[in-house]
């Protein structure tokens, strides 16, 4: 089944304290990319990568960091979490990046740090 | 920049009533129109979607119809379900190879529906 898979589903964790969500797809997709999901701001764009190795910031990268070692992965590390990051994240990914390709998303992942 | 505005939910409606959640953008170029859904507990899942003007999506009794000259993209369902409930999400994509903008989605704030039976 082609998917987008994300773990863990549900994370709490504390100031500071080193976390990565992990992102994988099964379609052979080019592009990757993590969104973050708050009330009222609908969904904002993280990072963003093209292909492997190759990996650009989107609209709220601040906080967040990217690798793209492999083309089925695409790992978000947040390297001294923050409350304000503490949002539903969701990964998603498409053949390309052009503007008539389809995302498709992962689960999400529901973080709260504390 | 880009930017996508939806009518402010969230909507309740009765079962077979008829739907429709405005949305309408603003794009510097021709963006492609979305829209997901996400039912609760769950990821975005495409609804719909139209890459040029006067383009009809459709899926599930769904409908939208891209229009330029109103920068407009409403989502319409004659009879909906209780199964319907859910956010949905208008969305565009304007992404040129090497742009800053390169395969971003940019969302609305997302309209809540919950139908009654």
């Amino acid at each position: 089944e082609a998917q987008v898979t994300q773990n863990p589903r549900y994370l709490i964790t504390v100031t500071g304290k080193k976390l990565t969500v992990t992102c994988s797809q099964n379609m052979n997709h080019e592009y990757m990319s993590w969104y973050r999901q708050d009330p009222g701001l609908g969904l904002r764009q993280i990072y963003y990568s093209m292909n492997v190795e190759v990996t650009d910031k989107g609209d709220v990268p601040e906080g967040y960091k990217v690798s793209r070692k492999e083309k089925r992965n695409f790992p978000l590390i947040l390297e001294s979490p923050s409350p304000n990051q503490t949002s539903l994240y969701f990964c998603a990914s498409s053949l390309k990046g052009g503007r008539t390709y389809t995302q498709y998303f992962g689960p999400g992942t529901r973080l709260t740090v504390l | 920049g880009n930017s996508v505005t939806q009518m402010e939910g969230p909507v309740t409606l009765s079962e077979e009533a008829f739907l429709t959640i405005n949305c309408t953008y603003t794009a510097t170029g021709y963006p492609s129109l979305f829209w997901y859904v996400q039912y609760p507990g769950e990821g975005l899942q495409l609804l719909l979607k139209a890459t040029k003007a006067d383009d009809k999506g459709s899926n599930k009794g769904f409908e939208a119809t891209y229009r330029k000259e109103t920068t407009s993209f409403h989502l319409e369902k004659g009879s909906v379900q209780v199964s319907d409930s859910a956010v949905y999400f208008c969305a565009l994509s304007e992404s040129e190879a090497g742009g800053t903008s390169y395969g971003k989605l940019t969302f609305g704030q997302g309209t809540i529906l919950t139908v009654h039976p």
